[in-house]
């Protein structure tokens, strides 16, 4: 079975701050998909990343970078210099290529607060 | 192109009433999901379908069933709402084939409130 652990449930920062959220997840698959969501105050669920198994390169997005280590099952989201419109919960997610039709495993979220 | 669309966006039910929730997708996407958020635990899967004529069950299936009406439209159909069921449920959809999976969008919700 997959699993996927936010242990942080709420991240609080001034504005300017960096912060990290931390994803581990759990698989016996060797092909496997990862995801970051982000989920503003107005609901709507915003796709981040995707990543594949077999590729562990690093990934920058403007502000946003990814650290992706298979040797610790993380899968880690950095948010450089923060703004108050980072204000969100973040999910991991992951899906396995066994699970042919693509299902996510979602973990519990982390919610950033992000104040001026 | 739209995306993926959900009806209604909020809906209160008395406890035993029934209701459909529509989804829609125009990405050509051959499979759609429904997910249900509570608070502190994420998304849930109830249900799937990966092409048109088939669905299957979920992590949380009890309580629902689903519709795949055409490779457009996916609905959930709650026959009789229980207080449990108070949640906002999203429709997914993709692009998954074999061991070729693609990224999942989202419809905006629709926020139930069972009485």
């Amino acid at each position: 079975a997959q699993k996927v652990t936010q242990a942080q449930t709420e991240i609080s920062v001034v504005e300017k701050e960096d912060v990290t959220l931390d994803c581990v997840y759990e698989t016996r698959d060797t092909t496997y998909y990862l995801f970051w969501y982000k989920q503003p105050p107005s609901g709507e669920l915003v796709f981040l990343i995707r990543r594949n198994s077999f590729d562990e390169q690093n990934e920058i997005s403007g502000r946003y970078s990814w650290n992706f280590q298979k040797s610790t099952s993380s899968f880690n989201f950095t948010i450089t210099a923060s703004q108050v419109v980072d204000s969100a919960v973040y999910f991991c997610a992951l899906s396995v290529s066994t699970d042919s039709w693509g299902k996510l495993q979602f973990g519990a979220g982390t919610q950033v607060v992000v104040t001026p | 192109n739209a995306g993926v669309t959900q009806t209604p966006k909020f809906q209160v039910l008395k406890t035993g009433q029934s209701m459909t929730l529509q989804c829609a997708q125009d990405m050509n996407h051959n499979s759609m999901y429904w997910y249900r958020q509570d608070p502190g635990m994420g998304l849930r899967l109830i249900y799937y379908s990966a092409s048109e004529g088939t669905t299957d069950k979920g992590e949380v299936p009890n309580g629902y069933n689903v519709s795949r009406l055409n490779k457009r439209e996916f609905s959930l159909r709650l026959e009789s709402a229980a207080p449990s069921q108070t949640s906002v449920y999203f429709c997914a959809s993709s692009y998954a084939r074999g061991t070729y999976q693609e990224t999942q969008y989202f419809g905006p919700g629709t926020r139930l409130l069972v009485l």
